[in-house]
């Protein structure tokens, strides 16, 4: 049981470059969602998905694109970086009832944008 | 739109017992987390409170209360490794996210 997993762990692009971010959980949980925390700061939500072929803006949308592939994958991409998207980028998925709201994170990924 | 503020930073020694103060600002409230976080790691969840009160979990407690949109996480018998950052994140709102706060930095000093 791996939980949440996160590739790649580092990446360096140059401004303008592509790339996209995967994520995979392997605990059959409906949502998912997709965070970046900058140094010293919380984290920010990017998008999220409820639940398989659905997605919705979350915080700081702007510059990204995501896809629920199906249920346990959930896909970031960086269309044109920019080094304001330098930054850590967290995935989770989360179970949510009346008693719990326990999100679960994935190892990070460190972007530098240069 | 949601708001958090919790204090930037803690110091206390090993043994002791520290309080992290949480207050929010949102409409619709559905419950207040609190997650721990290491230097270079992942975020990690510690404890829930949907309802006014406290929920214990070992040596970490958490209260809520709703009519002052407050919270704290409490750490008892302190330990080294406990030296984290501790954000507080409120659910809530008509798209019911969750908006983490800034963080607080706990140093356990020996």
């Amino acid at each position: 049981n791996a939980g949440v997993t996160q590739t790649p762990k580092f990446q360096v692009l140059k401004t303008g470059q592509s790339m996209t971010l995967q994520c995979a959980q392997d605990m059959n949980h409906n949502s998912m969602y997709w965070y970046r925390q900058d140094p010293g700061m919380g984290l920010r939500l990017i998008y999220y998905s409820a639940s398989e072929g659905t997605t919705d803006k979350g915080e700081v949308p702007n510059g990204y694109n995501v896809s629920r592939l199906n249920k346990r994958e959930f896909s970031l991409r960086l269309e044109s970086a920019a080094p304001s998207q330098t930054s850590v980028y967290f995935c989770a998925s989360s179970e949510t009832s009346g008693r719990t709201d326990t999100q679960y994170f994935g190892p990070g990924t460190r972007l530098t944008v240069l | 739109g949601q708001s958090l503020e919790q204090p930037s930073e803690v110091t206390a020694v090993e043994g002791a017992i520290v309080q992290i103060n949480c207050t929010y600002q949102t409409s619709g409230f559905y419950g207040l987390s609190w997650y721990q976080q290491h230097d270079g790691g992942a975020p990690t969840f510690l404890s829930y409170n949907a309802l006014d009160g406290l929920e214990e979990t070992g040596r970490f407690s958490s209260f809520l209360s709703r009519s002052d949109s407050y919270g704290y996480l409490l750490l008892q018998e302190l330990q080294m490794k406990d030296s984290a950052s501790y954000f507080c994140a409120v659910r809530g709102g008509s798209a019911r996210q969750l908006t983490f706060g800034s963080g607080t930095q706990l140093t356990v000093l020996p």
